[in-house]
Formats: structure tokens, sequence, C-alpha cells
């Protein structure tokens, strides 16, 4: 059973780096693309974006300029890191895997989710 | 982006009830749309994918249908276990956009 879980700090000042990691269980992270979604609480779902295994990545325009994915498939780990964060960064913070390997549609396994607040 | 809009934004119905969600794209989308059910306080979980195919170990009251860029999921029978939010989401082209979302309630 594959299994994920975010981690990282639940709160993070104004102007400086959320960073999260999500740790993959059960299975490689080798052939599969993973996907950061938030969830601002109360809101709706927003795709961040993706990361194949290779590094490859796709990002949510809206947030490209300070969102960078990250993979290690050494400790089977995916990273997140968003700069500049201001309040509106405040959400839940998901990763998820992608169901078909080699290619992203829909996302089959996520972990139980991490909130992140932007307060000072 | 492709905007993605779903209807009604909340429903409430009974157990048994026959409950119809829909989700429209902004412009062609083939059928690359995919349905989630989340609950308060949980991760989405994926139900339907390619617009119509049934996620493993989704109950099969759980349907998905395309009419160009309409989609619809039905609940057919719907259960107590069921009352949660649904979000439809799209995966032709960058960046993938969700649905606002469909909260569906107890009367």
């Amino acid at each position: 059973q594959v299994q994920l879980q975010e981690s990282g700090p639940g709160l993070v000042k104004p102007s400086e780096t959320l960073s999260l990691t999500c740790s993959v269980s059960g299975d490689s992270v080798g052939g599969y693309f993973w996907s950061w979604i938030r969830q601002p609480p109360g809101k709706g779902l927003q795709w961040i974006g993706h990361i194949y295994s290779t590094g490859r990545t796709d990002y949510n325009p809206s947030l490209e300029r300070r969102v960078t994915m990250s993979v290690d498939t050494s400790t089977n780990q995916i990273f997140l890191a968003v700069s500049s964060v201001t309040a509106a960064d405040t959400a839940v913070y998901y990763c998820a895997r992608c169901s078909l390997k080699g290619d992203c549609y829909d996302m089959d396994y996520w972990g139980q989710g991490t909130l992140v607040t932007v307060s000072s | 982006d492709i905007q993605m809009t779903q209807s009604p934004p909340s429903l409430s119905a009974s157990v048994g009830d026959r409950v119809t969600i829909t989700c429209r794209a902004s412009q062609y989308i083939s059928s690359y749309l995919s349905w989630y059910q989340q609950k308060p306080g949980k991760a989405p979980k994926l139900l339907i994918y390619a617009a119509s195919n049934l996620q493993s170990g989704v109950p099969s009251r759980f349907s998905g249908s395309r009419s160009g860029t309409d989609f619809t999921l039905t609940i057919s029978g719907l259960q107590p276990e069921d009352f949660a939010s649904y979000y439809c989401q799209q995966s032709y082209s960058s960046p993938r956009t969700f649905g606002p979302g469909t909260k569906v309630e107890i009367k």
C-alpha cells in the first residue's frame, strides 16, 4: 500500500520560504509524476505543479516564480519550496501520486495534508 | 487556463436519493476529467478518471459521463458516507485546474 506523508513547519513568517517534504513508502518514486496541491482554509483545491522522478517539472504559472520542486529517489522523497510567502499562501498542502506511470492525469494516492500558516 | 465550473455549489439530499453534479469546462478537454470526493479534514479521494472510469475500490453507485464539454457525476442511491464535497479536475492541459466544488449535505 502506497503511503505519502507531508512534513514541515506549520508556521512560516511572511517573506520567508515555505519548505515541505513528502515521504513516500510502499513504492518507489521512480517512474511516476508527483503533484503538490494546496487548499486554503474553507476553500477549493489549487494545483501547484508536478515533478517527474527524473526531476522534470511543470508548475502553475500563477506560482511559477516562487515555486521549486525536487525529488530524491535515494530517499524516496519529494520536496516543495515556496518563496516570499504571504498570508495568501496559508493552506493545507497535499502531495499526491499521479496514477499513470510516465504521465499525469489524475492522482490516486494522497498524503493526509499539512497545514501551513503564514503569520508573523 | 481552462476554467472549470460546477453546479450546483451545494445541494441537500436524502439517503437513497439519486444525485447529479455537473462540471463544465471552458474549452475542449476531451475526456481528461477526474472526479474527487473530499470529506472534512481529509485528503481528496479519486472516484472517477477519464470522465467515466471508476477507480478501483470505489462503489458502483458512482458513475461519470461526458457530453461535449459537460461532465456529470452521478451517485445512484446516496449513502450516509457520501455526504462530502466533490471536485472535478481537468488534465487536458497545464495548469491543471479544479472546479470550485459541490457540497452534498444531508436533507
